[in-house]
């Protein structure tokens, strides 16, 4: 069956280091990928779009990194701040499924200063 | 602000009653996507409609129907609530039907079915 996971557990790091969070997928073939942050109660905001033949897209301080043969994609925030503390989506485009979305658990990163 | 509005912010009701839940996409988009999101099964795509035409379906329920209209807003008709339909419902828009295109998502409506 098709998975996305994303680490469920909080991950906790200092202000300023780089926060690492994976996305790991089974039995797609996405065109696309894309990073959402969601704050609590509020609708998740899109941060970046990478295609399968893109192996790593930056924005300001955020990295997003593509392996398709490795199944999995890392969302890079270097220099981290408390205001980065959020939960992050990883979200698959299947060109095959109407252009659904499908989305992982998110991981929930907290910034400390 | 992502330019997509949803009403209401809140809405409580009775299991067993039929609610509709509105949104209003980007000016120009023409896609819209319903999407639930509870503390157990995360974000789930329901429904997406393009120019007023249904295009993909997720995990939607019977119960549950949408439809977009000439203008191109959008509402999510649930009916025959139980309280497991509790969540928050988000609405998000794309400017055309393309994988490419980022999605803008709404502030959401939560429900609560007592």
């Amino acid at each position: 069956s098709q998975k996305i996971e994303q680490n469920s557990e909080a991950l906790n790091i200092q202000e300023g280091k780089t926060a690492t969070l994976t996305c790991n997928y089974t039995n797609y073939s996405p065109a696309y990928l894309q990073w959402y942050r969601q704050d609590p109660g509020r609708g998740p905001v899109f941060l970046l779009l990478i295609r399968e033949n893109e192996k790593e897209k930056r924005k300001e301080r955020l990295k997003v990194t593509f392996d398709t043969t490795l199944k999995q994609s890392l969302f890079h925030i270097t220099a981290s701040q408390p205001a980065d503390s959020a939960t992050y989506l990883c979200a698959l485009m299947n060109n095959n499924a109407g252009n659904m979305l499908t989305f992982g658990g998110g991981t929930r990163l907290m910034v400390k200063p | 602000d992502s330019g997509v509005t949803q009403t209401p912010k809140h809405l409580i009701t009775a299991t067993g009653q039929r609610v509709t839940l509105r949104c209003s996409p980007r000016s120009g988009d023409l896609s819209v996507y319903w999407y639930q999101q509870s503390l157990d099964q995360g974000l789930q795509f329901l429904i997406q409609y393009y120019n007023g035409e249904e295009r993909a379906k997720g995990n939607i329920l019977e119960r549950f129907s949408a439809q977009q209209f000439p203008d191109l807003h959008s509402e999510l008709n649930l009916s025959s609530l139980e309280l497991g339909d509790s969540a928050l419902y988000f609405c998000a828009s794309s400017p055309r039907q393309g994988s490419a295109y980022e999605q803008y998502f709404g502030p959401g409506t939560r429900l609560t079915v007592t």
